[in-house]
């Protein structure tokens, strides 16, 4: 069975640093893209970025490019999601995917399955 | 970037009914449109993918269909556990990926 799963919940003050984790399972880690997805407290989806794990190709949403770092260590099929200076407008559930194609000779389209969630709260 | 649109914002309807659920896309899209449901408290999960395909295990009651800019989910036959936010999502200009705002379904 694929499987993500994500660390758990964190609650942080204004200005700390933060690094949750997503661990794969059940399939080929390193030659598959996993992305980051972001929901706000009661809001939609938000597309943050992605990362091939084989070579650590990354890309970001223009929205989130500079705020976060996405990495991975494919020795131990974990794909990171990382802040350097937390805000209050942060709090939000993480969660991780894979990106997967739908058919043969199709690019990797589709967030398939998804990471249980992280729950981060930045608070003073 | 490609802006997708969703409607109804909120659809109510009774165990059995039809629902249906429409996605709009600011510029074409392809097939390349996906739908996803997230119940509350849980994590979102791929419905349908490339506008048509259903996903796996999911129930031959919900169907899309769709190409360009205009996409519909339909449920066929509305069951109490289909209460759910339906996300649609966009991948035509690799790596850039945008969801919809949702549409809600309400069981009543």
């Amino acid at each position: 069975e694929v499987q993500l799963v994500q660390s758990g919940a964190e609650v942080k003050k204004p200005g700390e640093s933060l690094k949750i984790s997503c661990k794969g399972s059940g399939y080929n880690f390193t030659n598959s893209w996993i992305g980051w997805v972001r929901q706000m407290p009661g809001k939609g989806l938000e597309w943050m970025g992605i990362i091939y794990p084989g070579d650590s190709d990354t890309r970001y949403s223009p929205s989130f490019q500079g705020q976060v770092t996405i990495s991975a260590d494919k020795s131990i099929s974990t794909a990171y999601l990382q802040w350097s200076g937390l805000m209050p407008s942060d709090t939000a559930i993480y969660y991780c995917a894979r990106l997967r194609a739908g058919g043969p000779a199709t690019p990797p389209n589709w967030f398939d399955p998804w990471g249980q969630g992280t729950l981060v709260t930045v608070s003073s | 970037e490609i802006v997708l649109t969703q409607s109804p914002a909120t659809l109510s309807l009774s165990p059995g009914e039809r629902a249906t659920l429409s996605c709009r896309a600011s510029q074409s899209v392809g097939i390349y449109l996906g739908w996803y449901q997230q119940k509350p408290g849980q994590a979102p999960r791929l419905l349908i993918y490339d506008a048509s395909n259903r996903a796996t295990g999911i129930p031959a009651r919900f169907s899309g269909r769709g190409s360009g800019t205009d996409f519909t989910l339909t449920i066929s036959s509305l069951e109490p556990e289909d209460c759910a936010v339906y996300y649609c999502q966009q991948r035509s200009n690799w790596p850039g990926i945008t969801f919809g705002p949702g549409t809600k379904v309400d069981i009543k």
